[in-house]
């Protein structure tokens, strides 16, 4: 079946320290993968994805590469804010074509200290 | 990016009674809806998928008749709970996916349920 794990938290960092948010992902055939995160009080946004092997994802600092030789989809940032604290989710979605349902990570809660 | 609502932002029942939650894309046309359930601290549970003018596919383990969906309408899903329970108390969030392959689910801002 379909599963993503992704490393427990909660992540504690000061501010301008490197991120790295593991994920590991079980799929038949070849899924796209996405971060999503969940700022305090807010639903769910698509950080950044990617839809096949060696792609690799990014938006706002955050960096992901589809690694399919390892199943992983780590979420990387080089130097971190206060006002990345939140929770991540990876997620993996396991078809292609339209808006199919997404299967997802425990979440991973970051935060940030000044 | 697109925007997905949800209405009402919290709400607090008593038991027995039935709740009904909207989903509502703003600016786009949503084909699929999904509907989800999340705990305190833990990850996003898929509840049911539905597609604009037929019934809703729901996954294992969950009440049909409990959590009734309906998606009428391109721009329109709602969730009912009926006869609510303390334990259906929970945090409910919606997304909706467009038409022409998009790969992208946008996220409403959930709704949070409790029921006395």
């Amino acid at each position: 079946g379909n599963s993503v794990t992704q490393m427990e938290g909660p992540v504690t960092l000061s501010e301008e320290a490197f991120l790295t948010i593991n994920c590991t992902y079980t799929a038949t055939g070849y899924p796209s993968l996405f971060w999503y995160v969940q700022y305090p009080g807010e639903g769910l946004q698509l950080l950044l994805k990617a839809t096949k092997a060696d792609d690799k994802g990014s938006n706002k600092g955050f960096e992901a590469t589809y690694r399919k030789e390892t199943t992983s989809f780590h979420l990387e940032k080089g130097s971190v804010q206060v006002s990345d604290s939140a929770v991540y989710f990876c997620a993996l979605s396991p078809m292609e074509g339209g808006a199919q349902k997404l299967v997802f990570g425990q979440g991973t809660r970051l935060t940030i200290n000044p | 990016g697109a925007v997905v609502s949800q209405h009402p932002s919290w709400v607090i029942c008593k038991s027995g009674t039935s709740v009904k939650i909207e989903c509502r894309s703003l600016d786009f046309q949503a084909t699929t809806m999904f509907w989800y359930r999340q705990f305190p601290k833990q990850s996003l549970m898929l509840m049911a998928t539905s597609n604009e003018g037929s019934k809703a596919t729901y996954e294992q383990g969950v009440e049909k008749d409990k959590f009734l969906i309906n998606h009428a309408s391109l721009t329109l899903s709602t969730l009912t709970v009926t006869s609510a329970h303390p334990e259906d108390s929970s945090f409910y969030i919606c997304s909706a996916g467009g038409r022409g392959g998009s790969w992208t689910q946008y996220f409403g801002p959930g709704t949070r349920l409790l029921v006395l």
